[in-house]
C-alpha cells in the first residue's frame, strides 16, 4: 500500500509569488491534516479536511489556503509568499474522522522562499 | 488551550544508555497522548499512543511512556538506545479527538554516542 505522497519534494520561490503543494493521502484515507514545520516554532496545524470539506482551521492568515478532491487528494495554496512562510509543509492522512488516533504523514514539501 | 511542553530541545545519550525524553501537557479533561519519530528527511512515524486505557503504552522499536496524571506527565523511555534511534522525537496531544487537531510540542532532538 503506497504511503502519503506529498509534491514537490523541494520547492524555490521569491517573495510575492505564489505556490500550490499536492498530497495524495494512502488509498482509502479520506481525512488530510496540513503541518507546518519549522525549527523555531515546530509543528502548527494548518488546517484539516474531511470529504472535501474543511474541519479544522490553524491560525495562519489567508494567504494560506487549501481544498480537498473528491478522491482525497489535497492541495494547499499560499500566496504572496513572505520569508517566514519558508519551511517543511506536512500533509497527513487517516482513514476516517476523527484522524486523531493514527496519523500518516508523508515526507513533506520544502519549500524555500527567497 | 491545550499544550503540549518537551523538556530539552536536544537530548544526547550513549549507546546503550537508558533513553528519557519529557513532555508533560496541559489539561482540565482526560487527553489523548502521543509520540511520533522523525527521521532526517522523513515524515513522522506513530510511535505509541495513550488513549485512556493501561497507563504504560509500549510503541514500536523498544519504546514505551507512562501516563502520570498527578504529574501531567507522559514521558518516553527506552531502556538501550541504539545508534538507528537518532532523530526527532515530538510528544503530541488532543483533547476531543472528534473536534480538535492534534497539537505538538517542538520536538526534542536525540543523538546517539558510539
Amino acid at each position: 500500500k503506497a504511503g502519503v505522497t506529498q509534491t514537490p519534494r523541494y520547492l524555490i520561490k521569491t517573495r510575492g509569488q505564489q505556490v500550490t503543494l499536492s498530497c495524495s493521502p494512502i488509498s482509502g484515507h479520506r481525512s488530510v491534516s496540513w503541518y507546518q514545520q519549522t525549527p523555531g516554532q515546530g509543528l502548527q496545524f494548518l488546517f484539516e479536511y474531511f470529504s472535501e470539506t474543511q474541519r479544522n482551521k490553524g491560525n495562519f492568515p489567508g494567504r494560506f489556503s487549501g481544498r480537498q478532491f473528491s478522491n482525497s487528494r489535497s492541495e494547499m495554496n499560499v500566496s504572496t509568499l513572505e520569508l517566514g512562510d519558508s519551511a517543511l509543509y506536512l500533509c497527513a492522512s487517516s482513514p476516517t474522522q476523527p484522524s486523531r488516533e493514527k496519523l500518516f504523514f508523508g515526507s513533506g514539501t520544502q519549500l524555500s522562499v527567497l | 488551550a491545550q499544550s503540549v511542553t518537551q523538556l530539552g530541545s536536544h537530548v544526547s545519550v550513549s549507546e546503550g544508555a537508558l533513553v528519557l525524553l519529557r513532555c508533560n501537557y496541559s489539561s482540565s479533561v482526560p487527553p489523548y497522548l502521543f509520540w511520533y519519530v522523525q527521521y532526517p528527511n522523513q515524515g513522522l512515524q506513530l510511535l505509541l499512543k495513550y488513549t485512556s486505557a493501561a497507563t504504560l503504552v509500549k510503541g514500536i522499536n523498544g519504546f514505551e511512556a507512562e501516563f502520570k496524571k498527578s504529574e501531567t506527565s507522559f514521558h518516553l523511555t527506552k531502556p538501550s538506545a541504539h545508534m538507528s534511534d537518532a532523530a526527532e522525537y515530538f510528544c503530541a496531544v488532543s483533547y476531543n479527538p472528534g473536534n480538535t487537531p492534534l497539537v505538538f510540542g517542538k520536538g526534542t532532538r536525540l543523538s546517539v554516542i558510539a
